[in-house]
This record gives structure tokens, sequence and C-alpha cells, in this order.
């Protein structure tokens, strides 16, 4: 089965830029969605189709993707984007959804 | 307003057999592709079964054989049978619409919390 693999945890500062990265296996021809979740609530996505921004989310937020590796990139961190951020694609040959890990996002 | 309101969930000796629905208001079930995602306690989320729109079934490798998704088009409802639950299905499970095969889940439910103890 498909497999997507996320780091743990990433450390960012206020103001400073963090990258949240996706590998996969030839990740390069699916779409990648990511998801942000707060404690307590249910996720919410932040870009579609690798790089789309659902109306609402902040411009800060963008992906990209090269190689085997999705991004997603969040300027100019603020304390409120603090929390869980998960990649997810379609895996057509099997018709199965497949998540990464997730990654919990720190604002120190 | 575009809304999804899960229920049925609960505290379920191993074993045991439990079923989730899903209310959906503001859009058809039977118009889109419905998902159920779970989320253990402290861990992150999986992904478990989807109904196509023509009706069409898959299942998580974990859940196969054991849960069964379904809807009922006149109530607008989806629904997921849970059957010789295990201690490693306790979590919360949501309910989520995407809108084609390939879609990121736009709307999500707030989740029911199934507890098997």
């Amino acid at each position: 089965s498909y497999v997507l693999t996320q780091p743990p945890s990433v450390p960012v500062a206020p103001g400073k830029t963090a990258r949240i990265t996706c590998g996969g296996n030839n990740i390069g021809s699916k779409s990648v969605h990511w998801y942000q979740q707060k404690p307590g609530q249910a996720p919410v996505v932040v870009i579609y189709y690798d790089t789309d921004r659902p109306s609402g989310i902040p411009e800060r937020f963008s992906g990209s993707k090269s190689g085997n590796t999705a991004t997603l990139t969040i300027s100019r961190v603020e304390a409120g984007d603090e929390a869980d951020y998960y990649c997810q694609v379609w895996d057509s040959s099997s018709d199965h959804w497949v998540f990464g890990g997730g990654t919990k996002l720190t604002v120190l | 307003e575009v809304q999804l309101v899960e229920s049925g969930g609960g505290l379920i000796q191993p074993g045991g057999s439990l079923r989730l629905s899903c209310a959906a208001s503001g859009f058809s079930v039977s118009s889109n592709y419905m998902s159920w995602v779970r989320q253990a306690p402290g861990k992150g989320l999986q992904w478990v079964s989807i109904i196509y729109r023509g009706g069409s079934t898959y299942y998580a490798d974990s859940v196969k054989g054991q849960f069964t998704i379904s809807r009922d088009n006149s109530k607008n409802t989806l629904y997921l049978q849970m059957n010789s639950l295990r201690a490693e299905d306790t979590a919360v499970y949501y309910c989520v619409r995407s809108e084609a095969p390939g879609d990121a889940f736009d709307v999500w439910g707030q989740g029911t919390m199934v507890i098997v103890s």
C-alpha cells in the first residue's frame, strides 16, 4: 500500500517560514491535499490539488511539489498556525485514500 | 448551510457492534463521494471507507470485512456499520465529503467518539 512520510514535528519562530514535507514514491504523479487540525477540532483543508488554496485560507499558506516530495509552506508564521498538519493523496490504483502520519507545527 | 452531523458513538465491549450515522444538510450524499475517517486518541488521521456516487464501496485493509458503509438517500444520511469491534477501533470517527474521486475533503462532521473497552 502507498505510504506518505511526514516529519513528526517542525518548530518555527513567529514571523519565520515553516516548511512541512510529505514524501511518497512517485508523488509527482498524484495530487496532494493538505489539512490543518487544531486540538479538539475537525481538520480543515488548507491546500488542495498541490497548490490551490480554498477561500478563507491566508495567502501565507502555499503548496509545492518536487521529485518525490510535496511541501506545505507557511510564511510569516503566527501563533495561531500552531496545529497538526496532514498530507493526503488518492491512490487510484486501489481506490484508497492515504494520509501522511501528520506533523506538529510548534510556534516557538 | 452545508453540514455533516455524526451520531451513534459510545462505549462498547470488545466483539460488539455499533452503527454510526451521519446526517447531511445543504447537499445530497448520493451526489457526492462520502467517506469515513477515524483518529485514535493522540494519533493521526486514518481513512476507513468510501462510498461512490454510483454506490461502489471501498475499505481500508484494516477494516475490510468488519465494517460496512452505506447510505439512505431518502434520509440523506451516511452510515458505518461496525462489527466485531476491537480495542484498536477506539477513535473519533468523522464523516467527510468529496465532490469527486481525488477531490479534497471539503466538508467534515464534528466527529463521534467510539470507545471499545
